[in-house]
């Protein structure tokens, strides 16, 4: 299948362990962030989303912050397990855009046994 | 079928030649999406459908690109007189709800994607 982020940054954590992935969104207006989790050769696939209004959401094993005083983003994965290595992308979507995701540059997720 | 099918998967061309990318929704979602991915980048965005209506296309990197959802589900990305540059992965995602609609509505659905390279 064809390779995802041969030139990302990459992020390498041994089982068992949490990851915590960042991101810097660019536009101050954007009230809507996803998270895409991308496995080489598929596309990219929906894991957790979270509105301007809120800072916290939580999933299963997943949870992502937000901080819109910095305009960051976070995804942490609890107890990350070796079906987790992927390139994991946020998007952000400007006000009343929805139709229009803009996605980061992703960062990889190495999971060693 | 279960998820959004793309064809062809891998599409070879020579510079100058017109080609179709076809996209066949999750059935029932309203939205259609077309997005672009080069190697080492997210996924940049061309053009969306609300059912037939192109809502916005202004992602459309110029007017050699095209596309069409004519009765509101399989779509065709058309790109004539390629050029090289126009090499990358072409994907497709649906998505239940229309944009503004509550729930996730970044839960995009997306299909294995069309390679195309050209020569």
């Amino acid at each position: 299948g064809e390779s995802v982020g041969l030139h990302l940054p990459t992020l390498s954590v041994q089982e068992g362990d949490n990851s915590i992935i960042n991101c810097a969104y660019s536009n101050s207006a954007s009230d809507y962030f996803i998270w895409y989790k991308q496995e080489s050769g598929k596309g990219p696939q929906f894991i957790i989303d979270i509105r301007s209004n809120m800072d916290k959401r939580q999933g299963q094993r997943v949870t992502v912050l937000l901080n819109k005083t910095v305009k960051h983003l976070s995804l942490q994965i609890a107890a990350t397990q070796p079906g987790d290595s992927a390139v994991y992308f946020c998007a952000e979507t400007p006000r009343g855009g929805y139709n229009k995701l803009i996605f980061g540059a992703g960062t990889r997720l190495a999971v060693h046994p | 079928g279960a998820g959004v099918s793309q064809s062809p998967r891998y599409k070879v061309t020579k510079r100058g030649q017109d080609v179709a990318l076809r996209c066949d929704p999750i059935s029932g979602h309203v939205s259609l999406y077309w997005y672009r991915q080069a190697l080492g980048q997210g996924p940049e965005f061309l053009t969306y459908f609300n059912y037939e209506a192109q809502q916005d296309k202004s992602g459309l990197p110029n007017d050699r690109f095209s596309a069409e959802r004519p009765e509101g589900s399989i779509s065709t990305l058309t790109i004539q007189r390629t050029e090289q540059r126009d090499s990358a992965m072409y994907r497709c995602a649906s998505s239940h709800h229309s944009p503004g609609t509550s729930g996730s509505a970044g839960e995009l659905f997306f299909g294995e994607g069309s390679r195309l390279t050209v020569l």
